[in-house]
């Protein structure tokens, strides 16, 4: 079955270092996303990606890195500079454009819970 | 900047009350809209979304949304809710340059 799969699910990490989520998915869609979801701010997007080699910054990029390698997989790196990376990390993907038909669906992976310890 | 806000952040009502929560966004250009529920402990699912067409739009659970152009709205509503309507709700746009931005929730208590 097509769907987007994000791993690990859970991953404790010790203050300083870098750790990297893996979001996969298999909809040959172009545009892929990663937010992060905390109490009370929704979810707020960290980078974004429209094609292969090429993403850009979201509203909370500071801190965090991502490469767009191969069209079905958008790693995201959260480094030691993010002050307060304990989070639930959510990734996403969607056609690119918008679509006047109703064909334009946005599909979620199951998140990653991130804890520094 | 491209945003997206929601008025509320609580709201608590009754069961069989009225539900309108509010969305605006401050996008130029072409935009998909939409809104997701998020349950206790669940993951998000659509409610409904707009593209083009009537701006009158109809998900599923009841809820309708109304796409107001000219005030940058989407509003979200449902005539008479019921408790299994508690829940987290989020609207979403979607620009031609791609970016997808979610608003910051707006937690919904149906008490009995």
């Amino acid at each position: 079955d097509g769907g987007i799969t994000q791993s690990p699910k859970y991953l404790f990490r010790k203050e300083g270092q870098n750790v990297t989520l893996s979001c996969e998915q298999n909809l040959n869609h172009d545009a892929m996303y990663w937010y992060r979801q905390d109490p009370g701010q929704g979810l707020r997007l960290i980078y974004y990606s429209q094609i292969v080699n090429d993403f850009q910054k979201g509203d909370i990029a500071e801190g965090y890195s991502v490469s767009r390698e191969k069209k079905e997989s958008f790693p995201l790196t959260v480094t030691s500079a993010q002050k307060n990376p304990t989070a639930f990390y959510l990734c996403a993907s969607s056609t690119p454009e918008p679509e006047r038909r109703s064909g334009n669906t946005i599909y979620f992976g199951e998140g990653s819970w991130l804890t520094v310890v | 900047a491209q945003s997206v806000s929601q008025h509320n952040h609580h709201v608590i009502l009754s069961e069989a009350a009225s539900l309108e929560l509010g969305c605006n966004y401050s996008y130029g250009g072409t935009v998909n809209l939409f809104w997701y529920v998020q349950y206790p402990g669940q993951h998000l699912q659509l409610l409904l979304k707009y593209f083009s067409g009537d701006p009158l739009v109809k998900g599923i659970k009841g809820f309708e949304a109304e796409f107001i152009k000219s005030k940058f709205s989407f509003n979200l509503r449902k005539p008479s809710v019921q408790w299994s309507d508690t829940a987290e709700y989020f609207c979403a746009v979607k620009g031609s340059w791609g970016k997808l931005q979610f608003g910051a929730g707006t937690q919904v208590v149906v008490t009995p």
